[in-house]
């Protein structure tokens, strides 16, 4: 099985433009979709990227994703930083058998 | 609008099997285009995935935690279980239903917290 490595926790204030990476520990990023959550405290985790780079309806543009096969990662950026999107963030992907969260990445705006 | 909803005991003691259900609403969990799944998340940290299932009753699980974990579905109540035994206080997590749309979880549920202790 893989792992996906995030880091702890981030920071950025409002306004500017924050990346969370997420690296695949083996296999390449690009063989299977990655997606990323948002979970504000007290909630359950909701979908603001989907299939590497896709945004439900509802998430705004300001979210966005890619993957770098050269680092064999997928980031998560997003601009126009808000207080609202204080939270804890989660890359997830998968293999044939099995699904893989990575460890979450509190991202503070102050 | 579908929504699901976890229920179950929220104490449990250890070495006893942690028995929940998801009751999935306002749609049906017949569908062939999902898969349905438990995702576990102890006080603080992260999220882990602990298995999935199809309506057909095709599961997979983590590796971690394959040896204690069984879930079902009952397609008559449109309900899915959890079954996780031999617990210890390493289980003591909210535990989170949820809809595999293709490769993302879509929809979850609100969580239900389980408590591990005598």
């Amino acid at each position: 099985n893989f792992m996906l490595t995030q880091p702890h926790s981030v920071s950025e204030s409002p306004g500017k433009t924050v990346t969370i990476s997420c690296t695949r520990s083996s296999g390449s990023i690009a063989s299977n979709y990655v997606q990323w959550y948002q979970q504000r405290p007290g909630s359950s985790p909701t979908t603001v990227i989907y299939e590497d780079n896709q945004r439900p309806s509802g998430v705004p543009d300001r979210f966005s994703g890619s993957i770098d096969s050269s680092s064999n990662s997928a980031s998560l950026t997003i601009s126009g930083l808000k207080t609202e999107d204080e939270a804890d963030y989660y890359c997830q992907s998968y293999d044939s058998s099995s699904v893989v969260f990575g460890g979450g990445t509190k991202l503070t705006v102050l | 609008q579908l929504q699901l909803q976890e229920s179950g005991p929220g104490l449990v003691k250890p070495s006893e099997t942690l028995s929940l259900t998801c009751t999935v609403s306002g749609g049906s969990i017949s569908s062939s285009s999902y898969y349905w799944g438990w995702i576990r998340q102890p006080p603080g940290k992260g999220l882990e995935w602990i298995g999935s299932i199809y309506y057909s009753g095709s599961t997979y699980y983590n590796p971690s935690l394959k040896s204690r974990v069984t879930i079902s579905v009952d397609t008559s109540k449109n309900q899915f279980s959890l079954k996780l035994s031999s617990v210890t206080a390493a289980d003591t997590a909210v535990y989170y239903c949820a809809r595999l749309k293709k490769y993302a979880f879509d929809i979850w549920g609100q969580g239900t917290m389980v408590t591990v202790s005598s």
